[in-house]
């Protein structure tokens, strides 16, 4: 079975100090791989998609990257963070290119301090 | 406009009461629809997805209607446990792109 992994689940960094998230995917080749990120009391606001190795889609201009170094393996990064980084950052994966639904990571909650 | 519009609420209904929940979306090209069901401070996971002749799930009930890009969640027969946030989830996808397109979701409390 499929099984996505994210980490760390909670994070307390200062503003201006670098950022690196990372998810990974078991049991499945190819996927689709997602970043959003949920402000609180706010909807999933779509960061990042990738649908290959190398290939990332940016859907929102900000101060984040994303790399996909590998099949299963995607990266959020930040060389400086600023406070309205702050949010629930969650990672999620598809099958390629088939009509089918997301499966989430159990995210990363970072506050910016 | 956004591409997935939902009301906010929040609903807050009895137990045992009918709820529903509306979402409309803005792109005629979307192929795959779902909810997803986020708890507080958990990550969102699926409640069901949205055929296009409309199915159902115990007391839960999707309806899709493409001529008004309108989604539907119907609850029936609400549990306390049902209290949570429901997401209306688009998937536009077409060459070289696949994305997932939330709404910013619909609270739900259901009280004794």
């Amino acid at each position: 079975s499929q099984t996505i992994h994210q980490w760390p689940a909670t994070l307390v960094q200062p503003v201006g100090s670098p950022l690196s998230l990372e998810c990974t995917v078991e049991g499945t080749s190819n996927p689709n791989l997602y970043w959003y990120r949920q402000a609180a009391g706010r909807g999933l606001q779509l960061l990042f998609y990738s649908v290959g190795i190398g290939q990332i889609s940016s859907e929102v201009p900000q101060n984040l990257s994303a790399s996909r170094p590998q099949d299963r393996q995607f990266i959020l990064s930040s060389k400086k963070l600023l406070l309205s980084d702050s949010g629930f950052y969650l990672c999620a994966w598809s099958v390629y290119r088939v009509y089918t639904e997301a499966f989430f990571g159990q995210g990363t909650r970072l506050t910016v301090v | 406009r956004k591409e997935v519009e939902q009301d906010p609420g929040p609903f807050n209904v009895p137990e045992g009461a009918t709820v529903a929940f509306n979402c409309t979306y803005s792109n005629s090209a979307s192929q795959s629809f779902f909810w997803y069901r986020q708890d507080c401070r958990k990550e969102p996971k699926l409640l069901m997805s949205v055929y296009s002749s409309g199915n159902e799930d115990g007391r839960f009930t999707a309806q899709l209607n493409r001529a008004s890009q309108y989604i539907s969640l119907l609850i029936r027969d609400s549990k306390l446990s049902d209290s949570a946030t429901y997401l209306c989830v688009v998937n536009k996808q077409s060459y070289n792109t696949d994305k997932l397109i939330f709404g910013t979701g619909t609270r739900l409390q259901v009280f004794p």
